[in-house]
């Protein structure tokens, strides 16, 4: 089982919806945790840390959930533009960052 | 602001042939690492390094090896290619292990025929 598990979805939205994500992680001991966005064929970029207080950037919510052991990100008013696979990233115990498969995300007019 | 440089972007190989991908960084960035990267199975650590002269294994490290002489060049070296390690290969820094954002180079699409 992998540390960092993601519904690879794809999740198929109109412009303007709400979506959201989660990222389980098994470890817990992470200590750190980001969202990455990975447009196809590219590189992927960091999209937000996580923080135990949770992080909002514009459109854009990601919240830890220690007790529970998962990490989500919301997206609000999707755009066209938002489509790309969304890697969530945790550390394990000795600090290396481990990636989640990744979810897909389409959004459609 | 070249960040991280990977070569080749693109590559075939025969089976059993040897290569080397290039990966430097100009941030000055103590870890260093390379992923792979394969259709479902997203992104899974080959190598990485904390530091100059040191290196450690990842989760699949069979068939790759790795050194940082330097703390701006991370080489992959696949030894004796084979089609198994078809894929697409990241590498990636980051100022220090924990907690700070990885800077990916392009990538590296390898095929092994």
């Amino acid at each position: 089982r992998k540390e960092v598990e993601q519904d690879p979805g794809p999740f198929n939205v109109p412009e303007g919806a709400t979506v959201a994500f989660n990222c389980t992680y098994s470890n817990s001991a992470s200590q750190s945790f980001f969202w990455y966005r990975q447009d196809c064929r590219k590189e992927p970029k960091l999209l937000m840390s996580v923080y135990s207080s949770g992080n909002e950037d514009g459109r854009f919510t990601a919240q830890l959930n220690r007790a529970s052991q998962y990490i989500s990100l919301l997206i609000r008013d999707s755009k066209l533009s938002d489509s790309a696979t969304y890697l969530c990233v945790g550390s394990g115990g000795s600090y290396i960052p481990t990636f989640g498969r990744g979810t897909s995300l389409i959004v459609h007019p | 602001n070249a960040g991280v440089t990977q070569t080749p972007k693109f590559q075939v190989l025969k089976t059993g042939q040897s290569m080397t991908l290039q990966c430097a960084q100009d941030m000055n960035h103590e870890y260093m690492s390379w992923y792979r990267q394969d259709p479902g199975m997203g992104l899974r650590l080959i190598h990485y390094s904390v530091g100059a002269g040191i290196t450690d294994q990842g989760e699949v490290p069979n068939g790759y090896n790795v050194s940082r002489s330097t703390t701006e060049d991370f080489p992959l070296r696949l030894l004796s290619a084979a089609p198994s390690q078809t894929s697409v290969y990241f590498c990636a820094s980051s100022w220090r292990l924990e907690n700070t954002e990885a800077f990916f180079g392009q990538g590296t699409r390898l095929t092994v025929v």
